[in-house]
């Protein structure tokens, strides 16, 4: 079973818009979850990281909330460019993963955005 | 440019074949990290090691194995190499040991393809 679940698994938007991608992880103990952009080909790029304590973090016109109590996540993306068109990833660290690379990722949410 | 650099940047190469892939961890960081990324997949962890030593396995079959030098460079061999085997390699590195809120940077990956 897939500890991290992410949707919509693909999603087109128009340039200019907003749009949110959820991730819900059943990971626990939970340490921190990260989202990660991914041009297609290239390596993942960190957006923003979080641990169980924060409840937002922000990194320009990307925006991240974290509930830890319903274990659900969500990256909002506010004014879309073309340049956002991606894979978007959320990457939870669990029980094995406090002193180990061993990240448990989700399947990632395609994004592309229309002019 | 994230810092971490790995070659080859493509590979092609035979069923029962051997290849090594190369990565160069970010000035100053410890761990390295290995992921695979096949087709239509989410990343999965194969191994992590820290200042030399290995940390954790993932899922890495036993027809793969990884080192990292006294430089701190690291690399994955694979070996017996089979069509299912083809796939995007990734390192990434880190600056210590535990992940915590440590952003995590990936390379480009190493793109396999195994006929």
């Amino acid at each position: 079973k897939n500890q991290v679940e992410q949707s919509p698994q693909s999603l087109i938007i128009l340039e200019g818009k907003n749009c949110t991608l959820q991730c819900n992880y059943t990971v626990s103990p939970f340490s921190n979850l990260r989202w990660y952009k991914q041009d297609t080909g290239r390596g993942p790029v960190s957006l923003t990281i979080m641990t169980f304590s924060e409840n937002t973090k922000s990194n320009g016109r990307y925006t991240a909330t974290l509930d830890a109590d319903t274990k659900q996540s969500s990256l909002h993306i506010t004014a879309s460019q073309l340049s956002d068109s991606a894979s978007y990833i959320c990457v939870v660290s669990g029980p094995d993963s406090s002193n180990t690379g061993k990240l448990i990722f989700g399947q990632g949410t395609t994004l592309q955005v229309k002019p | 440019d994230s810092g971490v650099t790995q070659t080859p940047k493509h590979l092609i190469t035979a069923t029962g074949q051997r290849v090594t892939l190369r990565c160069s961890p970010r000035s100053g960081d410890l761990s390295v990290y290995w992921y695979q990324q096949s087709l239509d997949q989410g990343l999965q962890f194969l191994i992590h090691y820290y200042n030399g030593e290995e940390r954790a396995k993932g899922n890495i079959l036993e027809r793969f194995s990884a080192q990292q030098f006294p430089d701190l460079h690291s690399e994955l061999n694979l070996s017996s190499l089979e069509l299912g085997d083809s796939a995007l390699y990734f390192c990434a590195s880190s600056v210590d040991s535990l992940l915590r809120g440590n952003t995590i940077y990936f390379g480009e990956g190493s793109w396999l393809t195994v006929v």
